[in-house]
C-alpha cells in the first residue's frame, strides 16, 4: 500500500534551517511529484513547492523563493525540504502529499503523516 | 496567486440533512483547451492530514462515498454531503491548481459541525 512516511518533530532557533524527510513506499518513486504543504496551529493549508522526484525539478511558492530547497535520493525514496532562515512564522505541520496522476498531479491523493516543526528562543 | 474565497466559514447541519460549502475564486479555473476546472476539495479531520475527496471539480476520489458530489465552473464551486453523517465532521477546504508555473492556493477552510 502507497506510504509516505516523514521524519520526526523538530524544534529549531530562529535563523536557523530544517530539513525534513518524506520516504516514499508501495509505489514507484520516481512516477509521481511531491509537494509540501504547511499548516501552522488552527490555521488553513498553505503550498510551499513542489518535486519531480525523476528530474530533481522543482517549483517554489514565491513566499519561499530564496529559503526553501527540494530534493530526493532516488535510492532511498525519499524526498527532502529544507527551510532556511527560519522564524518564528515557520512554526507549524509540514506535510508531503503524492501528485495524483489523474489529475494532472496538481491534486493530492496520498499525504504523509506531518512533521511539527517549531522555531523558538 | 488566485485568491479562494470559501463560504461559510462554519457550518452546522443536522444529521441526515444536506450541507452545502461553496468557492470562490478570483479569477476562472476552467482551462479551455481541455474543458476542465483546476479545482479540488480536501476533508481534514482533526490532527490528521488532508483527505482528497473531489478533483477536477465534480470528480469523487476512489473510496469516497457517493453523498459528497463536487459542482461548478469558472469561479463558483461547491462542496455537498447530501445527507450529513457523524463521521463527516471536518474542516473542509477547496484548492485551485490552476497555475502554471505551479502557484497553489487553497480557500481558508470551512468547519462543519453536527446540529
Amino acid at each position: 500500500q502507497v506510504q509516505l512516511v516523514q521524519s520526526g518533530a523538530e524544534v529549531k532557533k530562529p535563523g536557523a534551517s530544517v530539513k525534513v524527510s518524506c520516504k516514499a513506499s508501495g509505489y514507484t518513486f520516481t512516477s509521481y511529484d511531491i509537494n509540501w504543504v504547511r499548516q501552522a496551529t488552527g490555521q488553513g493549508l498553505e503550498w510551499v513547492g513542489w518535486m519531480n522526484p525523476n528530474s530533481g525539478n522543482t517549483g517554489y511558492a514565491q513566499k519561499f523563493q530564496g529559503r526553501v530547497t527540494m530534493t530526493r535520493n532516488t535510492s532511498i525514496s525519499t524526498a527532502y525540504m529544507e527551510l532556511s532562515s527560519l522564524r518564528s512564522e515557520d512554526t507549524a505541520v509540514y506535510y508531503c502529499a503524492r501528485g495524483k496522476v489523474a489529475a494532472d498531479g496538481r491534486s493530492w491523493d496520498y499525504w504523509g503523516q506531518g512533521t511539527l516543526v517549531t522555531v523558538s528562543s | 496567486d488566485i485568491v479562494m474565497t470559501q463560504s461559510p466559514d462554519s457550518l452546522a447541519v443536522s444529521l441526515g440533512e444536506r450541507a452545502t460549502i461553496n468557492c470562490k475564486s478570483s479569477q476562472s479555473v476552467l482551462y479551455s483547451s481541455n474543458n476542465k476546472n483546476y479545482l479540488a476539495w480536501y476533508q481534514q479531520k482533526p490532527g490528521q492530514p488532508p483527505k482528497l475527496l473531489i478533483y477536477w471539480a465534480s470528480t469523487r476520489e476512489s473510496g469516497v462515498p457517493d453523498r459528497f458530489s463536487g459542482s461548478g465552473s469558472g469561479t463558483d464551486f461547491t462542496l455537498t454531503i447530501s445527507s450529513l453523517q457523524a463521521e463527516d465532521v471536518a474542516v473542509y477546504y477547496c484548492q485551485q491548481y490552476y497555475s502554471t508555473p505551479p502557484r497553489y492556493t487553497f480557500g481558508q477552510g470551512t468547519k462543519l459541525e453536527i446540529k
